[in-house]
Order: structure tokens, then C-alpha cells, then sequence
């Protein structure tokens, strides 16, 4: 079965600590893995799309990173406003667009 | 600005009353969605639309119908509302069919069935 889960469920950080986010998944022929960030009450934002393992892609204090059968987000110094929800999707050959649960990371002053 | 929008935001109804959500993007794009989010299940896709007059299911259909008669617009309809279809629903729109993973998503609806 075509699977999306993310680790930890919760992650409390100090500012400043910088940390990662996983999403491991076990659709067979990965179309894309594509991360966004949700804020409470808010509907998601797309940030970043990896298309083939070893593919980067960076965004102010985030880098997005691409196994064959995980993903990470990665904080670097990570400063209150980051505080969110993330979620990852990933999409196999077939079209279909999976979510994971989500990770909600929550960074302290 | 480009958005998608959603209304209503917030909507309390009772077993039974017919409703529509609606959903509009001013961005051209082909592809449009519905997902409901539910604590501990995560996103999960309703309807979705390649383009105009072309719908199909997702993996929650049961309880909602849809239609695209333009392509900016993609209404939900709930024709028997049940208190299982309480949730926090999300329209989203990405700009082809090809690229579906890369959505741009409405604010959300928050139904409560009573």
C-alpha cells in the first residue's frame, strides 16, 4: 500500500537549534515530493518540489533534501515565525497525490 | 492577487440542509481539487477537476457531488449533510493536470454538521 509518514509527530525547538524533519514514503515509481507549510487556520503553502534522489532545494532557513525512499526538511537556525505545520505529499506515476500526517514544529525565544 | 477563494469560511448546519461551498481561483489554472482535513488522517482528497466539464473521484467522494461548468470556479456540494462530514475543508488549484502536486490552496471552510 502507497504510503506517506512523517517523523516526529511534534518538535519543540529553542531559536537558534537547528533540526530535521522526515518523510518517508513507499509508493513504487515517485513522480514528486513536494513539501508545504501549513499555519493554524490557514490552508497549506507550497514551498519546495524534488523530482530525483539527491535533488537540493533551498529557501531562506530551509533545505529540502531527496533519498530514494525519504525526504528532509531541514531548519537551520530556526527563528519563532517557522513555528508551523509542515506536511509532505508525494505523487507516483499514476497521478495520485499522497499526504503525510504532518510534522508541527514549534520554535521557543 | 492570486488566490483561491472559499465561502463560507465557517458554516454550522443540521442533518439534512443542502449546502454549497464555493470555490473560485483567479489564476487560469486547469486543475482544481477538494481535500478535507480531519485530526489524525491528514489531507484527503473528495473531487477533483483536469479541467472544464471533467471531474472525477478522490478518495473520499461518498456524500459530495461537484461540477466545473468554468474554469475558475469549483463548487462543493453536499446534498444530505451528516454529521460524519464534519471537517475542515481545503480548494486548491495548480496550474496543469501535469503538476498536480504543486497546489495553491484556499484559506479552508470549517462545516460543522449538527
Amino acid at each position: 500500500e502507497d504510503q506517506v509518514t512523517q517523523s516526529p509527530e511534534a518538535l519543540r525547538l529553542q531559536e537558534g537549534e537547528s533540526s530535521s524533519l522526515n518523510c518517508s514514503y513507499t509508493v513504487s515509481g515517485l513522480r514528486g515530493l513536494f513539501w508545504y507549510r501549513q499555519d493554524p487556520g490557514k490552508g497549506p503553502e507550497f514551498l519546495f518540489t524534488l523530482y530525483s534522489a539527491g535533488e537540493e532545494k533551498e529557501k531562506e532557513r530551509l533545505k529540502a533534501t531527496l533519498t530514494k525512499k525519504e525526504s528532509f526538511l531541514h531548519i537551520t537556525a530556526p527563528k519563532p515565525e517557522d513555528s508551523a505545520t509542515y506536511l509532505c505529499a508525494v505523487q507516483w506515476r499514476g497521478g495520485k497525490l499522497i499526504f503525510g500526517q504532518g510534522t508541527e514544529l514549534s520554535v521557543k525565544p | 492577487e492570486a488566490q483561491v477563494t472559499q465561502n463560507p469560511r465557517y458554516l454550522i448546519t443540521v442533518t439534512g440542509k443542502k449546502l454549497t461551498v464555493t470555490c473560485s481561483q483567479n489564476m487560469n489554472h486547469e486543475y482544481m481539487s477538494w481535500y478535507r482535513q480531519d485530526p489524525g488522517l491528514g489531507l484527503r482528497q473528495i473531487y477533483y477537476s483536469m479541467n472544464v466539464e471533467v471531474t472525477d473521484k478522490g478518495d473520499v467522494p461518498e456524500g459530495y457531488k461537484v461540477s466545473r461548468k468554468e474554469k475558475r470556479n469549483f463548487p462543493l456540494i453536499l446534498e444530505s449533510p451528516s454529521p460524519n462530514q464534519t471537517s475542515l475543508y481545503f480548494c486548491a488549484s495548480s496550474l496543469s493536470g501535469r503538476n498536480t502536486g504543486e497546489l495553491f490552496f484556499g484559506e479552508g471552510s470549517r462545516l460543522t454538521v449538527l
